[in-house]
């Protein structure tokens, strides 16, 4: 079967780096995803890692261990901003994502 | 350039009532996809439309639920007859190719009361 874990709420305070875990189960993977959404909007694109390993960009970084099945994000320098639903989500063929229930992030200032 | 609209933004409707949601995709775009968001659940697949073509419908309800992307228009979400337990927020995504690289809509956020 398909299945995505990761926490439901994570609390930090400005400033300060937090990592959300995500581990799935999947068949015919093709790469990890994760995605912002804050409350009421569209969910927009952060990360996408397909090979082991970490990819960083600005502020945000996301992690891979396919072996595992295990992922995670990782934000840096929190702001207010921040603030918001953490999606991570993997495939299943070429284009049906399968998404994980969030982490809801609350930054505290 | 303008993103992936959706409308309604909000939807009430009493059971038993019709719920028509539409999507405008990207410029550009005629993949589209749909995807439901019961409340404390993540994004479920429901849904891939070509341009009038159903692709893949996997996701979606057998009953109730319909969906079409004419060549001119929207792609429309119907839900017939709804029940509460189709309160939700309901995304539209759409792509230039049939691939993961999504661009999602605000949604639109059925009650049913």
């Amino acid at each position: 079967g398909q299945n995505i874990d990761q926490p439901t709420e994570m609390t930090a305070t400005e400033g300060a780096i937090v990592q959300i875990n995500c581990t799935y189960q999947t068949s015919g993977f093709n790469g990890l995803f994760w995605y912002q959404q804050h409350a009421g909007e569209a969910p927009t694109f952060l990360s996408y890692n397909v090979l082991d390993g970490l990819e960083e960009k600005g502020r945000f970084s996301s992690f891979l261990s396919r072996s595992k099945g295990y992922s995670y994000l990782l934000l840096k320098e929190l702001q207010m901003k921040d603030s918001a639903s953490y999606l991570c989500a993997t495939t299943s063929g070429t284009y049906k994502y399968i998404f994980g229930t969030g982490t809801r992030l609350k930054v505290l200032a | 350039n303008a993103g992936v609209m959706q409308n309604p933004r909000h939807l009430v409707r009493r059971r038993g009532q019709e719920a028509r949601l539409r999507c405008s995709p990207m410029k550009g775009h005629s993949h589209v996809y749909w995807y439901r968001q019961l409340p404390e659940e993540g994004l479920k697949f429901m849904v891939y439309l070509q341009k009038e073509n159903i692709i893949d419908e996997s996701g979606m309800p057998k009953e109730r639920f319909s969906a079409e992307f004419p060549k001119e228009g929207p792609s429309i979400l119907r839900i017939q007859q709804v029940v509460r337990g189709d309160s939700a927020a309901y995304f539209c995504a759409s792509s230039f190719e049939p691939t993961y690289e999504q661009y999602f809509g605000p949604g639109t956020r059925l009650t049913v009361t």
